[in-house]
């Protein structure tokens, strides 16, 4: 079962360094979202979308864009790199809104740095 | 906004014993919950989920206690194992509107 698959893994980026985080899921899911996750803090969400062609903003979008062309794949994409930009990203998706009975299941995570 | 936290950072237990990590949150309107489990390097597993209507759910080893009085949420993890170490914590959410996450209990189970 693959569940959420996100690439890469790692990366390191120069200030200024432009890069896209892959996101699939393969549960046929119609919710999407990015997450980052920083030291001592809880994940804080940065977009999301409730189907194929939709999207929108969470909590910390600025500096970030994402789409979503088909139900499986829900780029992130970071334009112009910031030290504050270096995180751990997660991509999760759940099948309807959250609530009672659609948890959210979760990538294993992309360790971004940006020097 | 919302807020969800945690009573301790760090828990230590002895293997065999019961764990006991605490969540609290401030939105007294929220009426679902999960606990997820993180290890290191990985992304977050769903454990154990609860809904407002209850207050106490069980699976494997695991309990989680909801209380909508103090607004508070506690996972019990019985006979604690090795593997078990990792770093725990809660989210909470209104039906229809984003989870929010706590910091996170890390737990570490001595041999």
């Amino acid at each position: 079962n693959a569940g959420v698959t996100q690439t890469p893994k790692f990366r390191i980026l120069k200030i200024g360094q432009s890069m896209t985080l892959q996101c699939a899921q393969d549960m046929n899911h119609n919710y999407m979202y990015w997450y980052r996750q920083d030291p001592g803090m809880g994940l804080k969400l940065i977009y999301y979308s409730v189907g194929a062609g939709i999207t929108d903003k969470g909590e910390v979008p600025n500096g970030y864009n994402v789409s979503r062309s088909t139900t499986e794949d829900f780029p992130l994409r970071l334009e112009l790199a910031a030290p504050s930009q270096t995180s751990v990203y997660f991509c999760a998706s759940s099948y309807a809104r959250a609530g009672a009975g659609n948890t959210i299941y979760f990538g294993e995570g992309s360790w971004l740095t940006v020097v | 906004g919302e807020s969800v936290g945690l009573h301790l950072p760090t828990l230590s237990v002895q293997e065999g014993d019961n764990s006991i990590i605490n969540c609290a949150y401030s939105n007294s309107a929220s009426d679902y919950f999960i606990w997820y489990k993180q290890e290191s390097g990985k992304g977050p597993q769903f454990i154990i989920d609860i809904r407002s209507n209850m207050d106490k759910r069980q699976g494997q080893r695991v309990t989680v206690l909801l209380n909508k009085t103090v607004k508070h949420l506690s996972l019990q993890i019985a006979a604690t194992q090795p593997g078990d170490s990792a770093v725990y914590f809660c989210a909470e959410t209104t039906t229809g509107n984003q989870f929010y996450f706590g910091t996170g209990t890390s737990l570490t189970v001595i041999p």
